[in-house]
């Protein structure tokens, strides 16, 4: 399994909702991303996890919570958005943090967000 | 990370090379050149990368110059499913924070 996997696809969600995106990947990575992009624009970091810890926040806003439950698994918790959050959620992973060349970044499709 | 630079937006006829360059003037040693291209409304796909020597896989090729200040991604037989945002990225190996520029997109032309 070479894939990540991001559910939903889709979101449409109010300023008051509670909602969370997720993204899963069997390829026994470690190094997990969430990346934000609007339309026209490239990815931005957002969070990275290593070895199921934060590692880096990219100063995001609490509204926005990561969560990483397991080696395979990393969640995105969202609350209290605004319209300015609309934008394709990314996430990534890759085997590991190590300085190894061949240390690249596989995607998944995103999820796309609206808020309303 | 060291900043790239590329061009805006490139055209390609249909069965010719693609060749986009990157210009990254301030690369360090152990700095990588990394590929990833994005097709519309989808992840971004790891394409290549190298460090001083040319590469070549099954999607493309990567020339590197001697000096490392620039590179140039090859994509021999452009079809019209090439079309997409091609980023450049300099970066160590496995650092934590890859961060994209702005990109060339290549259309390709029938």
């Amino acid at each position: 399994d070479t894939e990540v996997t991001q559910t939903p696809k889709h979101l449409v969600m109010g300023m008051t909702n509670k909602k969370s995106l997720k993204c899963e990947q069997h390829m026994g990575h470690r190094a997990m991303y969430w990346y934000k992009q609007k339309a026209k624009k490239p990815p931005e970091l957002m969070f990275v996890y290593s070895y199921e810890k934060l590692s880096i926040n990219e100063s995001v806003p609490s509204r926005f919570s990561p969560e990483c439950p397991n080696s395979s698994l990393l969640n995105l918790h969202l609350h209290a958005l605004q319209p300015e959050d609309s934008a394709l959620y990314l996430c990534a992973s890759s085997q590991d943090l190590t300085d190894s060349g061949a240390n690249v970044l596989t995607f998944g499709a995103g999820s796309r967000l609206t808020v309303l | 990370d060291a900043k790239t630079t590329q061009p805006t937006s490139m055209d390609c006829a249909e069965g010719r090379a693609a060749n986009l360059p990157c210009n990254h003037s301030t690369i360090s040693g152990n700095e990588y050149v990394y590929w990833y291209r994005q097709i519309h409304s989808q992840g971004p796909q790891y394409i290549i990368h190298g460090l001083k020597n040319n590469e070549t896989n099954e999607m493309a090729s990567l020339i590197i110059t001697e000096d490392r200040k620039s590179s140039t991604l090859i994509l021999p037989h452009a079809t019209l499913r090439d079309t997409a945002v091609y980023y450049c990225i300099v970066r160590i190996g496995g650092y934590q924070k890859v961060t994209f520029g702005t990109g060339t997109k290549l259309q390709v032309i029938p």
